[in-house]
């Protein structure tokens, strides 16, 4: 079973330009998660999307992050304008459902993101 | 809000000894409990998992036990290896997820 894909791997950017990552979750996956993980801290979840649905955005700072899930399969991140502080890796996960807490959430590789 | 500390590290042990991190949670309902581990330059990924009040996870050597009285879901392994060398992130699931901030263990031939 193919795991969790997400492109870019690596990043790097000037502070004021705009970047976008992708990530394919794994097939029949109903809710896909996007996480921030700045270096030495734990992940803090982005947005989660259920199907094409926004469940949960509440930390996504919406002035500069935007996120979309057409189709309700994959799903793409934006930034614009990045700044200094965006510096991290932004982790994709997929999980069979959301409403059962037991659910499993499968990760991708990340995409490590440099903002000069 | 709901909020998962674990002991900080870095955490730096001989191989075949005993490993302990200490998790403890905040949590407003009955959550779900999890340790994930993520390898150097990989994705994180489940370690184990405790559904209920009691219930022990275990994988791969590793065990804890979700301790409702304490709120705590301490990781343990009886003899660590150098292949288990990580950083362990210990979370819980409350419909959303939290997690910690992660603890790197260093072991050491």
């Amino acid at each position: 079973e193919a795991g969790v894909a997400q492109s870019p791997r690596y990043k790097i950017i000037e502070k004021r330009q705009s970047v976008a990552f992708w990530c394919n979750p794994i097939s029949g996956h109903a809710t896909l998660y996007w996480y921030q993980q700045i270096l030495g801290q734990g992940p803090k979840l982005l947005i989660q999307f259920q199907n094409n649905g926004v469940v949960d955005d509440s930390q996504l700072p919406k002035d500069r992050f935007s996120a979309e899930r057409l189709k309700g399969v994959d799903s793409t991140l934006k930034i614009q304008p990045a700044k200094l502080e965006d510096s991290a890796v932004y982790l994709c996960a997929s999980s069979l459902g959301t409403s059962g807490r037991a659910y499993e959430q499968f990760f991708g590789p990340g995409t490590r993101l440099t903002v000069l | 809000g709901d909020s998962v500390t674990q002991m900080e590290g870095p955490v730096t042990l001989s191989e075949e000894a005993f490993l302990t991190i200490n998790c403890t949670y905040t949590a407003t309902g009955y959550p779900s409990l999890f340790w994930y581990v993520q390898y150097p330059g990989e994705g994180l990924q489940l370690l184990l998992k405790a559904t209920k009040a009691d219930d022990k996870g275990s994988n791969k050597g590793f065990e804890a036990t979700y301790r409702k009285e304490t709120t705590s879901f301490h990781l343990e392994k009886g003899s660590v290896q150098v292949s288990d060398s990580a950083v362990y992130f210990c979370a819980l699931s409350d419909n959303k997820f939290y997690f910690g901030s992660g603890t790197k263990l260093n072991v050491k031939p």
